[in-house]
């Protein structure tokens, strides 16, 4: 089956530094890419749509400014918490439907753990 | 917005017993439904989907869910669970003309041998 995979899996960092996530879909093309953010014991909530050669659809509440997506080409699209704090700490996830599949199956990424001290 | 409601926080039984996990969905036109499933320590993995056809869907690993649209529910079955259907499981809906998949809080199961 598709893979979706993100690093690195887990970062500490220290309050006010940037963080950047990497998604890559490693045997097909995606156009588009999710971002969704987990807390615990919690439901995946959708932060942003990534498309590649455009920009990127945030959803009502989620700071662009904070949370900077590029999806460089149809296999990558990074997420980079900048001037992180501790609320950011959180676990990511990323998922994309491949090119042309309507949306019908997103295939995730195994998530990345983001501690901020 | 369309929102997912899942019933049971945590489930705990005991193998061979039977799992039902409830989910119902607020949105008033067409919807694909979902059940994933996240093992400990890895990522999503696709159940079973609905689209059309056929409100009994049968999923991997025995695992079943009945779409009844009148009650606005998707709820995922497994007649005999094992100590490996141990995750957390995530209904999750989207309406036929978006993009964008909701997900339901999540129940964990655990299953005791």
């Amino acid at each position: 089956g598709a893979v979706v995979s993100q690093h690195p899996s887990r970062v500490i960092c220290k309050s006010g530094t940037s963080v950047k996530i990497e998604c890559r879909s490693l045997d097909f093309q995606a156009t588009t890419m999710f971002w969704y953010r987990q807390f615990p014991k919690k439901s995946l909530m959708l932060m942003a749509t990534s498309n590649e050669g455009s920009k990127a659809t945030y959803e009502q509440g989620v700071e662009k400014d904070k949370f900077l997506i590029n999806h460089a080409s149809l296999t990558l699209s990074t997420l980079t918490v900048t001037s992180a704090h501790p609320e950011d700490s959180s676990f990511y996830i990323c998922s994309a439907p491949p090119q042309g599949s309507s949306y019908n199956e997103q295939f995730f990424g195994p998530g990345t753990r983001l501690t901020v001290l | 917005a369309q929102s997912v409601s899942q019933h049971n926080h945590h489930v705990i039984l005991s193998e061979a017993a039977s799992l039902e996990l409830g989910c119902n969905y607020s949105y008033g036109g067409t919807v694909n439904l979902f059940w994933y499933v996240q093992y400990p320590g890895q990522h999503l993995q696709l159940l079973l989907k609905y689209f059309s056809g056929d409100p009994l869907v049968k999923g991997i690993k025995g695992f079943e869910a009945e779409f009844i649209k009148s009650k606005f529910s998707f709820n995922l079955r497994k007649p005999s669970v094992q100590w490996s259907d141990t995750a957390e499981y995530f209904c999750a809906v989207r309406p036929s003309n978006d993009y964008k998949l909701s997900f339901g809080a999540g129940t964990t199961v655990t299953v005791r041998a």
